[in-house]
């Protein structure tokens, strides 16, 4: 079946350094979507990328896409503290007899020390 | 956000209790998801509904019973429990089936 592979699973940073997740798919995606999901939170859905290379930003945070559409990043420049959480990669199934569904990763969790 | 509504957002219950988790949408949706989250396996795809019917069922054992009496509402029955299926039990809605989810605050569960 389809796996979604997210490292690392831990990132510790000093606030204001930069911070990298990276996702990779064993197969080819229709579309990949983030989460964020704060310490005693739910997940939040942050962004959808669709396109081949596709490249989204928001503030701070870089979204991409990968050119065989099986792997993304999620890029977040000068850490704050309110980056603080887990985010989650989540891969939507280009195929197959489970059209839709949706394959999380396990997830980076950031630690940003002030 | 109050879109997608859990209750209880804790229990605890025993293993040989039968207790049910309740989830209701306010945003529309076509689409119900059950997750369990734990330490161990961040977020498990347990079950999917669209258009109330039930398209998803990731093998999980028979003591988890879901029921999508409509597009707003989702339970989960649960009966004799194992003390390993204490967790975060989150639901989550999308406008149709693979579309962005939006997540309930959950039900922390623990099995005694």
């Amino acid at each position: 079946g389809q796996q979604v592979m997210q490292i690392p699973q831990y990132q510790h940073v000093q606030e204001g350094e930069d911070f990298t997740t990276y996702c990779n798919s064993s197969t080819t995606l229709s579309n990949i979507q983030w989460y964020k999901q704060r310490p005693g939170g739910h997940p939040v859905f942050l962004i959808q990328l669709v396109k081949s290379g596709e490249v989204k930003k928001q503030k701070r945070l870089t979204f991409q896409f990968g050119e065989a559409k099986k792997n993304s990043s999620l890029h977040i420049t000068a850490t704050q503290t309110t980056d603080v959480g887990t985010y989650f990669c989540a891969g939507n199934n280009a195929g197959g007899t489970s059209y839709g569904k949706l394959t999380f990763g396990q997830g980076t969790i950031l630690t940003v020390h002030p | 956000e109050t879109g997608v509504t859990q209750t209880p957002r804790h229990l605890v219950m025993g293993m040989t209790n039968k207790k049910s988790l309740k989830c209701e949408q306010h945003l529309g949706h076509n689409a119900m998801y059950w997750y369990k989250q734990s330490a161990k396996k961040p977020l498990e795809l347990m079950f999917v509904y669209s258009l109330e019917e039930r398209v998803e069922n990731n093998s999980v054992p028979s003591r988890f019973s879901p029921e999508c009496p409509n597009s707003s509402h989702l339970f989960l029955h649960l009966h004799t429990l194992q003390p390993e299926d204490s967790a975060l039990y989150l639901c989550a809605s999308s406008l149709r089936w693979g579309y962005e989810q939006y997540f309930g605050p959950g039900t922390r569960l623990t099995v005694t």
